[in-house]
């Protein structure tokens, strides 16, 4: 099935140091979102990287996408205690997104 | 509105029970998804609607599990007879097109007892 797989599973880090996951996926796609959750509720949208594109930044996040590996990363540069959250990837290549379990981020002071 | 509101944030209801979940999504989107969420899960994919096509159940676990969106806004995730394995948190989200992001509402937590 085409799924999002993110790695590592978990990813504790101190603050201000940079955070780095990975996001593999086994379909074409025409474009991939990373989200951020805290507490188990709503998702926030990060930032949607499209098929033709293979770098976007926004503030402190760099995402990658590399379609000849069917992967994606998201780097959070300068990481800040609020940036402790569960990070996903969704993939969006037929018509609904798949997500993959996402990496739990630990930022310690 | 701004973003995507779901309602109840909670719902607690007895086995058996039949529960509705709400969602609307931004206004104007044309995709509207439902997913659920276990404990420390990942996302479940329930049910996908787009426009005026038919709409992908495919992700819908049993029969217990129905969905409508009404004149293509919102929607009410509708679950018949619950059982306590359908405690979960029931994410909605919606989309203006492909191209565009997919934005979520900040879900009902359904517990069951």
């Amino acid at each position: 099935s085409q799924q999002g797989e993110e790695d590592p599973q978990a990813l504790s880090i101190q603050e201000g140091e940079n955070a780095t996951m990975n996001c593999s996926y086994k379909t074409s796609i025409n474009n991939l979102q990373w989200y951020r959750q805290n507490s188990g509720r709503g998702l926030v949208h990060l930032i949607l990287i499209r098929s033709n594109e293979r770098e976007k930044h926004s503030g402190r996040l760099r995402v990658t996408l590399d379609t000849s590996k069917k992967s994606s990363s998201l780097l959070i540069t300068a990481s800040r205690a609020a940036d402790t959250a569960s990070y996903f990837c969704a993939t969006d290549g037929a018509q609904k997104l798949v997500f993959g379990q996402g990496t739990r981020l630990t930022i310690n002071p | 509105g701004a973003g995507v509101s779901q309602s109840p944030s909670n719902k607690v209801t007895e086995k058996g029970k039949d529960v509705e979940l709400r969602c609307d999504p931004i206004s104007g989107h044309t995709a509207l998804y439902w997913y659920r969420q276990s404990l420390g899960q990942g996302l479940e994919f329930l049910i996908y609607f787009q426009g005026n096509s038919a709409p992908d159940k495919s992700g819908l676990p049993s029969d217990r599990f129905s969905a409508e969106r009404t004149g293509g806004s919102v929607s009410t995730l509708t679950i018949q007879r619950t059982q306590q394995e359908d405690s979960a948190v029931y994410l909605c989200a919606s989309s203006l097109d492909r191209q565009g992001g997919t934005f979520f509402g900040q879900g009902t937590r359904l517990t069951v007892v």
